[in-house]
Order: structure tokens, then C-alpha cells, then sequence
């Protein structure tokens, strides 16, 4: 079985300040991992995934994350957030096994950037 | 390339009548997964279905809820004799038919309301 955990449920922030997003995992098997941003009333867009190779992986609007093994994280960064980075963040894991197509997901993390 | 089509995008049921949901996956796509997103949570899984089959349903619901993908047309989760409970955002993901099932393309999701 897997697990997600987003340590934090809120996180506000200044316009221009950096940002991270803490995710831990648990799985017993090797996972894909993936961060989702979700704007308010919509569906769920894909910022970057991690499926092997570099641990240090670089998304769409600036962001990216860090695959941590031994530390079962990965967590999401951005040095400076804008205030339409304003929305819900959620982390997900997924099974390495072919067969398995579906993901586990986080509670998500809301990111509020003020002016 | 249209992405993943849902409709309706906002349903409105009163208790006891019947909700379909309907999902369209993005062109060439033959693996679709249904989601639940209850407020102030994450999203979780729900069937895992690929053309006329069901995979992994391990996270519907025992009693009232279906769901299929025939070999044409949309894909369908039915609720049945829906309770208030049943209220929540449902999102449709779709993937392509490759031996990796690594990335899921998500829909705007069905905003189910049950009065």
C-alpha cells in the first residue's frame, strides 16, 4: 500500500518569496512521483513528474522538485512565486508496475501569495 | 488534441434519483481512472477501467456506484439512489496505451451536488 503525506496544509507566502512544499511518501515498491497544481474550480494540471533518472526534476512555471530516496520525500520549490501561483497543490505517487495506473494523492497543500 | 472531456460539469441531484457522469478521453487514450475529491481533501482513486474492461475497481464504493468504458463512446460512472454524502467533485483521468502508464491527463471535473 501507499501513502502521501503533505506536511503542510497551508502555506502563505509574500509575492517574490521563495516557496516549498513538503511532500513525504511511503510505497514498498519504486514509485513514480508527481505534483498537480489545481486553480479553483478546475481540473488538475500536471507540473512535473519524476520517473527515474536525475533526482532534481524542473516543471512548467518555474517550479521544481527534488527526489530524495532515503528521505522518502519530494518536496516542490519555486525562488519566487507570483500571486497567480495562488492555488491548491497536490503531490501524488503511482506504482512503478505497469499495470498500475492508479495514482494515490496527497490532502493538498494551499499556496496563498499576497502582494 | 482535445484534452479529457467531462460533461456534465455541474449536476445537480436531489436524493434518491440517479447521476451519470460522462468522460471523454483525449484522442488515442484507452485507459481511463475516475477520481472523488470530497472538500478540503485530496483526490481519490476509484475504478481504473481500459476499453470494456475494469482493472482496478478497488476504490469504488460496494453498493450504488458503476462504472464502464465500452468500445465506443464515453466512459460512464453511474451512482445510483445518491445520498448527500455523495456530493463532491469527480475527475476523470485518462492515459495512453503504452506499456507505461506514468502520466494521467485530467479532466475538469463533474461538480456533483446532491440537495
Amino acid at each position: 500500500a501507499q501513502s502521501v503525506t503533505q506536511l503542510d496544509s497551508q502555506v502563505p507566502v509574500f509575492e517574490e518569496a521563495p516557496v516549498e512544499l513538503r511532500c513525504n511518501y511511503s510505497s514498498s515498491v519504486s514509485v513514480y512521483l508527481f505534483w498537480y497544481v489545481q486553480y479553483p474550480n478546475q481540473g488538475l494540471q500536471l507540473l512535473l513528474k519524476y520517473l527515474s533518472g536525475s533526482t532534481l526534476v524542473k516543471g512548467i512555471n518555474g517550479f521544481e522538485a527534488e527526489f530524495n530516496k532515503s528521505q522518502t520525500s519530494f518536496h516542490l520549490r519555486k525562488p519566487s512565486v507570483h500571486i497567480s501561483d495562488t492555488a491548491e497543490y497536490f503531490c501524488a505517487v503511482s506504482d512503478y508496475d505497469t499495470n498500475a495506473g492508479k495514482s494515490t494523492f496527497g490532502d493538498g497543500t494551499t499556496l496563498t501569495v499576497k502582494p | 488534441n482535445a484534452g479529457v472531456m467531462q460533461n456534465p460539469r455541474h449536476l445537480v441531484r436531489r436524493r434518491g434519483q440517479e447521476a451519470r457522469l460522462r468522460c471523454s478521453p483525449m484522442k488515442g487514450h484507452s485507459h481511463v481512472y475516475w477520481y472523488r475529491q470530497l472538500p478540503e481533501e485530496g483526490l481519490k482513486f476509484m475504478v481504473y477501467l481500459q476499453k470494456e474492461n475494469i482493472i482496478d475497481e478497488s476504490g469504488m464504493p460496494k453498493e450504488r456506484f458503476s462504472a464502464e468504458f465500452p468500445k465506443e463512446g464515453p466512459s460512464i460512472l453511474r451512482i445510483q439512489q445518491v445520498v448527500r454524502g455523495d456530493s463532491a467533485a469527480y475527475f476523470c483521468a485518462s492515459s495512453p496505451p503504452s506499456l507505461s502508464t506514468d502520466t494521467q491527463y485530467f479532466g475538469p471535473g463533474t461538480r456533483l451536488t446532491v440537495l
